[in-house]
């Protein structure tokens, strides 16, 4: 979507180096801010998501961060392995218009052997 | 729970053919919507739903029509097709904004 911007789009890694992606978003009223993951040739899957009133949030190897004030947010992978690799979308809901999440173009991550 | 169950798979058609995606979900979603996926554009909304009876237009509409008449359902009509129309197509649901999104297999479709 135009109001959702995904850097980098291409990520390249040695397998157990960390992997930050950013996303900003132009609607300060945004309250939420999900991040899937699809694996080649399957759907997107939900894999860390965190709201307004939060800063951030774990689970295992992944975080997310979120600065309201600079409307950006960003996922850290840690320890990253082969099967991290995929294309990573974040999808905020901006609060104008259709409340359903407008996805970025996404973030190809190669994680090398 | 099946999740969301989208038919067919893949589908070949000649420029100017009609054809209906079907989607269904059994989760007792509010809200219901199409994406399509193209190289290098991400996850691109064509159409969605809040709620049966309710069905308005996303980024890219044009070519295409929904309706939802139950909760489970959502259809989404090709018209005329035309090449520009190939693509990956995803439906998706989820209980109401600000929640996850959960997504169909995806229904591959290639406009001759």
């Amino acid at each position: 979507g135009e109001n959702v911007e995904q850097h980098p789009s291409t990520l390249s890694v040695q397998e157990g180096d960390s992997a930050v992606i950013k996303c900003t978003y132009s609607d300060s009223a945004s309250n939420y801010f999900p991040w899937y993951k699809q694996e080649l040739g399957k759907r997107p899957q939900l894999i860390i998501d965190i709201r307004s009133n939060v800063g951030e949030k774990k689970d295992q190897r992944i975080a997310v961060t979120l600065n309201k004030t600079a409307k950006h947010f960003s996922l850290h992978i840690t320890e990253t392995q082969p099967e991290d690799s995929a294309v990573y979308f974040c999808a905020p809901v901006l609060s104008g218009g259709s409340y359903i999440p407008t996805f970025g173009r996404g973030t190809s991550l190669i994680v090398h052997p | 729970n099946a999740g969301v169950t989208q038919t067919p798979k893949f589908q070949v058609l000649k420029t100017g053919q009609s054809m209906t995606l079907q989607c269904a979900q059994d989760m007792n979603h509010e809200y219901m919507s199409w994406y399509r996926q193209d190289p290098g554009m991400g996850l691109r909304l064509i159409h969605y739903s809040v709620g049966a009876g309710i069905t308005d237009q996303g980024e890219v509409p044009n070519g295409y029509n929904v309706s939802r008449s139950t909760t489970e359902d959502f259809p989404l009509r090709l018209l005329s097709a035309a090449p520009s129309q190939t693509s990956v197509y995803f439906c998706a649901s989820s209980r109401g904004s600000g929640q996850p999104q959960h997504f169909g297999d995806g229904t591959r479709l290639s406009i001759l």
